[in-house]
């Protein structure tokens, strides 16, 4: 069975500060894909990344990166120089297949950037 | 820019009643996709429709859900005897392949109120 934790309920930063919000993963398959959501507070969902178990190259997408890594389960996001814009719910999910279904979701991690 | 488009938005029903969820995907897509989210919770995958079938299902999904493309654009999401339970809000998405590039787009959603 596939499981997603996001450790991290809450968290509050004020803007420019760089924040990670973690994400553990659990799966039996070699094979997976992993996933980052965000939902701000209009909520709507909006999609950010897949990255799939073989590539374990970090990415990086302007102010957004994500460090994957298999060794720990883990795949990290990390905003840097934060802004009030990026006040949202973050979902990271698992999925152990090629296009996202059966897909699993962590609970979130609600990040609150204040002025 | 091409959207997922849902209607309706809203939608009160009574408990036992069906209803159907609404979704129009962006015209060259291939993928569709349910999720739902129940207040203030995590998102759940409900199903993932490929070629004109259902390819992924959660256990969610059970004989009470049904999806259909009746169309060259819609695709719908019917609950036949709606549950209090059921209330959530509902979010379609699509994406045009199940390749490495895949990006999912979401719909705004539809808030479903079952009495």
């Amino acid at each position: 069975a596939q499981k997603v934790t996001q450790a991290q309920t809450e968290i509050s930063v004020v803007e420019k500060e760089d924040v990670t919000l973690d994400c553990v993963y659990e799966t039996r398959d070699t094979t997976y894909y992993l996933f980052w959501y965000k939902q701000p507070p209009s909520g709507e969902l909006v999609f950010l990344i897949r990255r799939n178990s073989f590539d374990e190259q970090n990415e990086i997408s302007g102010r957004y990166s994500w460090n994957f890594q298999k060794s720990t389960s883990s795949f990290n996001f990390t905003i840097t120089a934060s802004q009030v814009v990026d006040s949202a719910v973050y979902f990271c999910a698992l999925s152990e297949d090629t296009n996202a279904g059966k897909s699993t979701f962590g609970d979130g991690t609600t990040l609150t950037v204040k002025p | 820019e091409p959207e997922v488009t849902q209607t309706p938005s809203h939608q009160v029903t009574q408990m036992g009643q069906e209803v159907i969820l609404r979704c129009v995907p962006i015209s060259n897509h291939l993928y569709f996709y349910w999720y739902r989210q129940i207040l203030g919770q995590k998102v759940e995958f409900l199903v993932s429709f490929y070629n004109n079938e259902i390819s992924e299902k959660s256990e969610i999904f059970d004989d009470q859900f049904s999806v259909e493309r009746p169309d060259g654009s819609n695709f719908t999401l019917k609950i036949r005897s709606t549950k209090l339970e059921d209330s959530a809000m509902y979010f379609c998405a699509s994406s045009e392949d199940r390749g490495v590039a895949e990006t999912q787009y979401f719909g705004p959603g539809t808030r479903l109120l079952v009495l």
